[in-house]
């Protein structure tokens, strides 16, 4: 079966901790996205990449960064964590064209 | 900017009624997704619509698709408890980028 696996399900850090978020594909998709997803807003794009060492920003980029050394894992970087980034973060990937994201069981982030 | 709408955002409806949720878009798109997601977990997909017309059917659940109108529709028939969920419809703005919907939290009473 087709996994995206997010390493953490919970999170608690302190404000301006730097904090990695890790997710790992095992179905050798090209594309991967992180989304937060807040209530009353739906789901977000912060990033997205197509290609190993390839990332482009989404409609919410700032205060995140991300990196794609390999194909299957793209991690999210929180540079200086604040509470406003208090959230629920959600990896998907994608073989592309059509077909839709498969998504991670989520990392419920809270900044304390 | 691309805006996805999604009405109601919140239905409570009784065992063995029907009910339709619609999404409406702003941009031209011809595909559309829709998912579930159970309270505590992630996203399930339920539905891909590719084209104009395009009609999908699983179990209580059927969406559809009309690209001209910009608008998708879920529709439940004869709701049963097990489909309370939140369910999220999302448009392809192109590069396989999704815009979401704020969603549509489902509570079906005994």
């Amino acid at each position: 079966d087709v996994k995206v696996t997010q390493s953490s399900r919970y999170l608690v850090k302190r404000t301006g901790e730097k904090v990695f978020l890790e997710c790992v594909q095992d179905m050798d998709h090209e594309n991967m996205f992180w989304y937060r997803q807040d209530p009353g807003l739906g789901l977000r794009l912060i990033y997205f990449s197509y290609d190993v060492k390839m990332k482009e920003k989404g409609d919410i980029p700032e205060g995140y960064s991300v990196s794609r050394e390999k194909k299957e894992r793209f991690s999210l970087i929180l540079e200086s964590a604040s509470t406003n980034q208090t959230s629920m973060y959600l990896c998907a990937s994608s073989l592309g064209g059509a077909v839709g994201y498969t998504f991670g069981s989520g990392t419920r982030l809270t900044v304390v | 900017e691309l805006k996805v709408e999604q009405n109601p955002l919140f239905l409570s409806m009784q065992e063995g009624k029907n009910y339709t949720i619609y999404c409406n878009y702003s941009t031209t798109s011809d595909r559309l997704y829709w998912y579930r997601q159970d309270p505590g977990k992630s996203l399930e997909s339920l539905f891909v619509l590719l084209s104009n017309g395009a009609v999908k059917q699983e179990g209580r659940l059927m969406a559809s698709l009309d690209t001209k109108a910009r608008l998708s529709t879920l529709h439940i028939t004869a709701a049963v408890h097990d489909l309370s969920a939140t369910y999220f419809c999302a448009v392809d703005r192109g590069g396989n980028q999704f815009y979401f919907g704020t969603g549509t939290s489902l509570t079906v009473i005994p």
